[in-house]
């Protein structure tokens, strides 16, 4: 079983609709929580970033953490064609002695909106 | 202000040779990792690079090797090359005090293994 799942879709909406993105995972020690979007042929660019559990709000994308279920989301209000693109989460466990964990990813979801 | 900037952008290689990929990292960041991204799958860790020295390391063979210089610069090694390591290699960098956050991607190397 993979630390980290995620629908690989493909996914597609009409524009304006809302788009949620999930995933779950297994490892208890994640504390940091994160959405990369990635255009082709491009690498990933960072979205959100939530630490621990609760919400957060940039513009049209909202991250929720539920740490006790193990699960987090992304929302997309009023999507928009550009938004079109693979949305990976990636999640990273508590510092130790380094300064930056490692990132564990989903597969990533494949998004279309559709004009 | 230049991003992560890596070269080559594709590469050709035939089973079995050896092949070399570079990273300069976002002006600023003092750390360098690489991941592997096979088609249609997430990026994978392979391993971190910080003062000189490999400081994480994911589930990769030793064929897999790298370095990195005292300008943050990084080098990618893989020997040996085989059909399943075709795939992209991204190389994020970050700044050491910023705990988890802050990875800069670059764009990757696109290397296929025929």
């Amino acid at each position: 079983q993979k630390e980290v799942e995620q629908d690989p879709g493909p996914l597609s909406v009409p524009e304006g609709a809302i788009v949620s993105l999930n995933c779950t995972y297994s490892n208890s020690a994640f504390q940091y929580f994160m959405w990369y979007r990635q255009y082709s042929r491009k690498g990933p660019e960072l979205l959100m970033y939530t630490y621990s559990s609760g919400n957060k709000e940039d513009g049209r994308f909202t991250a929720q953490v539920d740490k006790s279920s193990k699960y987090i989301s992304l929302f997309i209000r009023d999507s928009q064609p550009s938004d079109s693109a693979t949305y990976l989460c990636a999640m990273s466990a508590m510092v130790s002695n380094f300064g930056n964990e490692k990132l564990t990813f989903g597969t990533g979801t494949r998004l279309t909106i559709i004009p | 202000d230049a991003g992560v900037t890596q070269s080559p952008t594709h590469l050709i290689k035939t089973r079995g040779q050896q092949v070399t990929l570079r990273c300069s990292p976002k002006s600023g960041h003092d750390t360098v990792s690489w991941y592997q991204q096979a088609l249609g799958q997430g990026p994978q860790f392979i391993f971190q690079y910080y003062e000189e020295e490999e400081r994480q390391r994911g589930n990769f063979p030793d064929r897999f090797s790298g370095h990195q210089f005292p300008n943050y610069s990084s080098e990618l090694n893989v020997n040996a090359l085989l059909l399943g390591d075709s795939a992209l290699y991204l190389c994020a960098s970050s700044l050491d005090s910023l705990a988890n956050y802050g990875y800069t991607f670059g764009s990757g190397t696109r290397l296929t293994v025929v």
